[in-house]
């Protein structure tokens, strides 16, 4: 497609499950950006890719949260034995990597909607 | 520590009126800013962007202002639309990274 694609779009799990969530970025950007919007709040940072590695990590919020990126492309965040703070929604976005850089606009996906009961 | 903020959780403004939005940062080394768009069920989409070494930008009916002297920047959107009810995100971008600082949103409420 022609956007960023994401799925689940929305997520029922119970405490203590471990949940996957897929972004399947912009064909050819090469920057892909996971943000959560927890319930009243903002946009919080957790993690970017560029290609398929990750220079910054600094925003995940403990070692449950990970995620990768293979082929350059899709990447899956994955969160493990989910707490009911998890509950948000989780956003990934994709840039041109010189976009990205220069201009800082990033294509969002419509996120997965994560509620932990 | 919230190196981008915007203090007014929500607006509400008549159609046809100006509407002004507000955010302020923190850190000086922001060398890009930016305003995106939210609409209930939806990503973000880009609305507007401004350099630091401007001070204003316009495109249509959206100008920006930045004032580096007070770490403040604003939206303005004349005359306001109904469609323009979203949620606004100020966010600004570091000369030495590559992922955008998000202020916390607006929710703009445009009367008819």
């Amino acid at each position: 497609g022609a956007g960023v694609s994401q799925s689940p779009s929305n997520k029922v799990t119970e405490k203590g499950k471990d949940v996957e969530l897929r972004c399947d970025p912009i064909s050819g950007h090469t920057a892909l950006y996971w943000y959560r919007q927890s319930l009243g709040q903002g946009l919080e940072f957790l993690i970017y890719f560029q290609g398929n590695s990750a220079p910054d990590k600094s925003g995940l919020p403990s070692d449950r949260f990970s995620a990768e990126r293979t082929g350059g492309s899709v990447s899956t965040l994955t969160i493990q034995r989910t707490q009911q703070e998890d509950s948000a929604v989780y956003l990934c976005a994709s840039s041109l990597v010189w976009t990205g850089v220069i201009t800082g606009e990033l294509f969002f996906g419509e996120g997965s909607r994560l509620t932990v009961l | 520590d919230q190196q981008v903020k915007q203090n007014s959780p929500s607006l509400s403004v008549q159609e046809g009126r100006i509407s002004i939005l507000n955010c302020d940062y923190t850190n000086s080394m922001f060398d890009y800013f930016l305003w995106y768009k939210k609409y209930p069920a939806e990503g973000p989409t880009f609305l507007i962007s401004i350099s630091s070494i401007k001070d204003k930008n316009e495109d249509g009916r959206f100008t920006v202002f930045l004032n580096k002297s007070a770490k403040h920047l604003s939206l303005h959107i004349v005359p306001s639309q109904p469609g323009d009810s979203a949620v606004y995100f100020c966010a600004a971008k570091n000369n030495a990274g590559n992922m955008l600082t998000f202020g916390g949103g607006t929710r703009l409420m445009v009367k008819p």
